[in-house]
């Protein structure tokens, strides 16, 4: 079975431009959450959604970030205009709503804004 | 407020013994689950084991063990006899209620502790 697929794993791109990060969850995952590492800091949470429907987005740093999950699948999140702040590790993950414990992660996507 | 203290920026340990990596918690809701997440140089977050704040014994998986101590709030993780392949981030993580429900959805991740096991 595949894990939590995210892609790409790297990006750099100029301030002032816009990026898109993806992830698969594993199929049948109705719970996709997004989370992020900044500047070595500790891994944060962004939003969280079940099926296509957002559930929290209360951790999102501002509206320069999107993300969607269309039709309860994949879900992208697209930042824009990108600052250089937002330079980190994105992480994806996903669970089964029968799942209490294991939340399953990607190997996340390094946003690099120079 | 929620928040996961990590002490340890970096271990070492001796391939074959066991390490302890340190975690304290502080939540003020009576319910909550620690988790622990293995991270190695692929980046890839791998699950660990999971403790409820109402179970009664230490989790266990494997070599993993939760040392599970709730009135100090604590919850290290002991890895008995380290392998090469143990070398990795490890992050503790709590998540308030019993279970990933409603507004319980959140992991609150400390800082994570590096280990290095030496052949």
């Amino acid at each position: 079975e595949a894990g939590v697929t995210q892609f790409p794993s790297h990006s750099v791109i100029e301030k002032g431009q816009t990026v898109t990060l993806r992830c698969d969850p594993i199929s049948g995952h109705d719970n996709l959450y997004w989370y992020r590492r900044v500047m070595g800091k500790e891994i944060k949470f962004l939003l969280h959604f079940v099926k296509e429907s957002k559930q929290d987005e209360s951790g999102m740093p501002n509206n320069r970030f999107l993300a969607e999950r269309t039709g309860g699948t994949y879900s992208t999140l697209k930042v824009q205009p990108a600052e250089l702040e937002d330079s980190g590790v994105y992480f994806c993950a996903s669970r089964h709503s029968q799942t209490n414990e294991k939340l399953f992660f990607g190997s996340g996507t390094q946003l690099s804004v120079l | 407020a929620q928040k996961i203290t990590q002490t340890q920026p970096g271990m070492f340990v001796q391939e074959k013994e066991a390490v302890t990596l340190d975690c304290t918690y502080d939540t003020s809701d009576p319910s909550y689950g620690l988790f622990w997440y293995k991270q190695p140089s692929s980046g890839e977050m791998i699950f660990l084991i999971y403790q409820g704040s109402y179970d009664q014994q230490n989790a266990t998986e494997g070599r993993y063990s939760l040392n599970f101590q709730k009135a100090r709030k604590s919850a290290n993780l002991v890895i008995s006899a380290s392998q090469l392949g143990d070398s990795a981030m490890y992050f503790c993580a709590m998540r308030e209620g019993l279970m990933f429900s409603g507004g319980y959805n959140k992991l609150i991740f400390g800082a994570g502790t590096r280990l290095a096991v030496h052949p």
